[in-house]
Order: structure tokens, then sequence, then C-alpha cells
């Protein structure tokens, strides 16, 4: 992690609730980066955008939605849409070219 | 379409030993591969990366990986293990133009005392 900070580090919500994860890089990188973690299923991307103001779906963006209205920040909502929205939630920038990501510290996510 | 395969899900091994995990990938282009490592409720640290020259690539924590073009794989490995390289250890590649990281499914490396 190191200049890319996402918070809280736990957070619990009741079934039905919206919730936002933030994630902020002081980096100057262009690109950021969600991901889910499930035990045993790897990292699996939701969102990702590589310039302010724009924003492609993942692998999995079905009952997720995001921001980019600033370069170094990159809300995730979790809506009540998502079916099993507990899990791990990491965040990454990368500067673009070269792919090379670096990682948050994570949100857990909790729903019951 | 590129994917990787991590080709064990858990490996134990005792203290001081060496290790290797295994990752093979495939795509019809040439790609970036990197390895990162995960310890319990963190984010992911870049341990190592290939993008072109020397094929053995030395990491951080005395870890190192071989790219092996004829047999797309970048295995990664340490001579000797310590209890604090307990983690999970994930291999992921990139195309050179325009393309996501995708990664493997993890490796669990348990080190035993």
């Amino acid at each position: 992690d190191g200049g890319i900070t996402q918070s809280p580090k736990y957070l619990f919500r009741k079934e039905g609730q919206n919730v936002t994860l933030s994630c902020e890089q002081n980096l100057n990188h262009d690109a950021m980066y969600w991901y889910r973690q499930d035990p045993g299923q790897g990292l699996r991307l939701i969102y990702y955008s590589q310039i302010v103001n724009d924003f492609q779906k993942g692998d999995i963006a079905e009952g997720y939605s995001v921001s980019r209205e600033k370069k170094e920040s990159f809300p995730l909502t979790v809506t009540s849409a998502q079916k099993n929205p507990t899990a791990f939630y990491l965040c990454a920038v990368s500067e673009g070219v070269v792919h090379e990501q670096y990682f948050g510290p994570g949100t857990r996510l909790t729903v019951t | 379409a590129q994917s990787v395969t991590q080709l064990d899900s858990q490996v134990p091994v005792f203290e001081e030993a060496p290790v290797e995990l295994r990752c093979n990938y495939s795509s019809s282009v040439s790609v970036y591969l990197f390895w990162y490592v995960q310890y319990p409720n963190q984010g992911l640290q870049l341990l190592l990366k290939y993008l072109s020259g020397s094929t053995l690539v030395k990491g951080i924590n005395g870890f190192e990986a071989e790219f092996n073009k004829s047999q797309t794989s970048f295995h990664l490995r340490k001579p000797s293990v310590h209890i604090s390289d307990t983690a999970e250890y994930f291999c992921a590649v990139s195309v050179l133009q325009g393309g996501k990281l995708i990664f493997g499914q993890g490796t669990e490396l348990s080190v035993k005392p």
C-alpha cells in the first residue's frame, strides 16, 4: 500500500442498505481499480478507471457502482442489488501503460 | 484471451527448505508477468515483475522467478524459506497493449518449523 488509503478497515451493514467504500491515493497515478476477493476465488475485477470522469465495468460489475470525479479518489458503492456482498474489497492503482498495480490495505465488508 | 493457472492451491514446506510455486499462463501475444504476496487481512504487495530482458527476475524477500516463453511459465522460487513467508501468493499476467491484470487463483504457502 503506502500512498493508497482504504477506509474503513472493517464495515458492517444490514441487508438492503447501500454502502460506499472509500479509496484515496496520493501517488498521482491515472488508473484505479476495484477488486473483490472471496476465499478460494482469487481476485475478480469489479470496475476500473483509466482517467478522471471515465470508468469501465469489469467482470462482476452487477450490483456495484463507482464514480471518478477526482484523480485521487475512486469510491465504490455496494448497492442492495448485489446478491452476496460480504467479501474483502481491494482498491489498486497503476500508472497505466505497464499495468503494474499497487494495492491498498483492503476493506472487509460484512452484510447481515 | 489471457488466463493464468497456479498449479498448486496449497504448498506446505518446512522452514529452511527450498520452495517453488508454479504458474502457467496462456496468451497469443507478448505479456508482462507479476508475482504478488498477500498476508492475512492485508492488501497485495508486489514481489517481482518481468517486463523484458533477462528471464531470471529477482524480487524482494529473497524470491526469484524465471520466465520460460516456450513453456509459458513463470515459476516463483526461494532457496530457503522462513516462517514469515507464510502467506498467499498470486501470479498475474498483463498484455502489452491495453490489457488488464489477470490473476491466478492463488497459492497458499505454509511454512512449518
